[in-house]
């Protein structure tokens, strides 16, 4: 079975600071990538997603998320920040049946 | 291009007694989930259809949770009896067959007292 663990509940950010927020994963087969966010208010959106090819993948609103095959790692990273990105963000592996493990989330809060 | 659709939005019940959630998912999209996520947590899924089979209902608390999707389109998850611990809220997404990005609705939240 596969699990998903963020290392970050809660970050607290000004804007233009840069961010990163960690995504760990375990599965033994084939996995698909997913960063999700949920804007206050709003529900779940994809934010990007790799399936295979280039490792460093870029997603809407300017983030990107690279992948390590080595370290099992799927890490969110934005140059600088916004306001408008405070929102949680999950963190989510497929497999190809299409059964998708989120992590518990991390809450991103930008300061104006 | 309509999203997925739920109902009712929010729900308030007393323990032990029955519940029905609705959610009707984007045009063309044959694969349907329903998710629990409980606050602090990450989604959780609870059973995944494909057109009207089901592919995984492995989490699904299946002496008091059920699901149907009949005709292939629009889905019902019901929880009977309701215990306070599923107090939560219940997540239907959608997705193309073939493809791994899902399309969420707005979530029903249930409280139970």
């Amino acid at each position: 079975a596969q699990s998903v663990s963020q290392h970050n509940h809660h970050v607290i950010l000004s804007e233009a600071a840069s961010l990163e927020l960690g995504c760990n994963y375990s599965y033994g087969g084939t996995v698909n990538l997913f960063w999700y966010v949920q804007y206050p208010g709003q529900h779940l959106q994809l934010l990007l997603k790799y399936f295979s090819g280039d490792p460093l993948v870029k997603g809407i609103k300017g983030f990107e998320a690279e992948f390590i095959k080595s370290k099992f790692s799927f890490n969110l990273r934005k140059p600088s920040v916004q306001w408008s990105d405070t929102a949680e963000y999950f963190c989510a592996v497929g497999t190809n049946a299409g059964k998708s493990t989120f992590g518990d989330g991390t809450t991103l809060t930008v300061k104006p | 291009e309509a999203g997925v659709a739920q109902s009712p939005r929010y729900k308030i019940i007393e323990k032990r007694q029955s519940v029905a959630f609705w959610c009707n998912p984007i045009s063309g999209h044959a694969t349907l989930y329903w998710y629990q996520q409980i606050l602090g947590q990450g989604p959780k899924l609870l059973i995944q259809f494909q057109n009207n089979g089901v592919v995984d209902d492995s989490q699904l608390p299946k002496d008091r949770f059920s699901a149907e999707r009949l005709k292939g389109v629009d889905s019902t998850l019901k929880i009977q009896p309701a215990k306070l611990e599923d107090s939560a809220v219940y997540l239907c997404a959608s997705s193309l067959p073939g493809h791994y990005e899902q399309y969420f609705g707005p979530g029903t939240r249930l409280t139970v007292t």
